[in-house]
């Protein structure tokens, strides 16, 4: 069956980057538009961007300058990068497949930005 | 950005009720819409695809309606296990949107 398993440091100091994996298994990558959409604690969804295995990515405008997501094909794997984070940035992140709606979810990786 | 305004952001309900939740795009969105189930400290689940596509495996109490702007999600008659938080999503723009969520809590 279809698996998505985020990884990734669960603490990042302000001003750093945030870098997270997401482990791809059961259905090749070259299948669906890949997602990262993330949830501050006790508060609503917020998409982060997508890629397509043709070179295909799109962020949402409030990230995009701090926002990069890649993908690695033969590793079955898309990893986010965001720089510059603040406490505002702290949330349970999500990687997630897209065919219509979000599909395949992993189970979230919350992601806290103190010192 | 599509605004994405849910209705109401709480209701109180008892086990077989009819439940429903509307979804207000800020324009026009097609029907590209979603429905999702969230349970505390889990990922969302697509419940409901393109406004009123029931998603494989998921229980035919839930549905879908709407165009346009306007959508309902509706769930016939509510089981225990469906008292939790449920948001709607738009993917006819970038960026994509969801919803404020509406919590269905136990009356």
């Amino acid at each position: 069956q279809v698996q998505l398993q985020e990884s990734g440091p669960g603490l990042v100091k302000p001003s750093e980057t945030l870098s997270l994996s997401c482990i791809v298994s059961g259905v090749s990558i070259r299948s669906y538009y890949w997602n990262w959409i993330r949830q501050p604690p006790g508060k609503g969804l917020e998409w982060i961007g997508y890629i397509y295995h043709s070179g295909t990515i799109s962020y949402n405008p409030s990230l995009k300058d701090r926002v990069t997501i890649s993908l690695d094909t033969a590793r079955n794997q898309f990893s986010l990068k965001m720089n510059s984070v603040t406490a505002a940035d702290t949330a349970v992140y999500y990687c997630a497949s897209q065919r219509e709606g979000f599909n395949y979810w992993g189970q979230g990786t919350l992601v806290t930005v103190s010192s | 950005d599509i605004q994405m305004t849910q209705s109401p952001t709480s209701l109180s309900a008892s086990v077989g009720d009819r439940v429903t939740i509307t979804c207000q795009a800020s324009q026009d969105i097609n029907n590209y819409l979603n429905w999702y189930q969230q349970k505390p400290g889990k990922a969302p689940k697509l419940l409901i695809y393109d406004a009123s596509n029931l998603e494989s495996g998921v229980p035919s109490r839930f549905s879908g309606s709407g165009s346009g702007t306007d959508f309902t999600f509706t769930i016939s008659s509510l089981q225990p296990e469906d008292f939790t938080t449920y948001y709607c999503q738009q993917y006819d723009s970038l960026p994509l949107t969801f919803g404020g969520g509406t919590k269905v809590e136990i009356k």
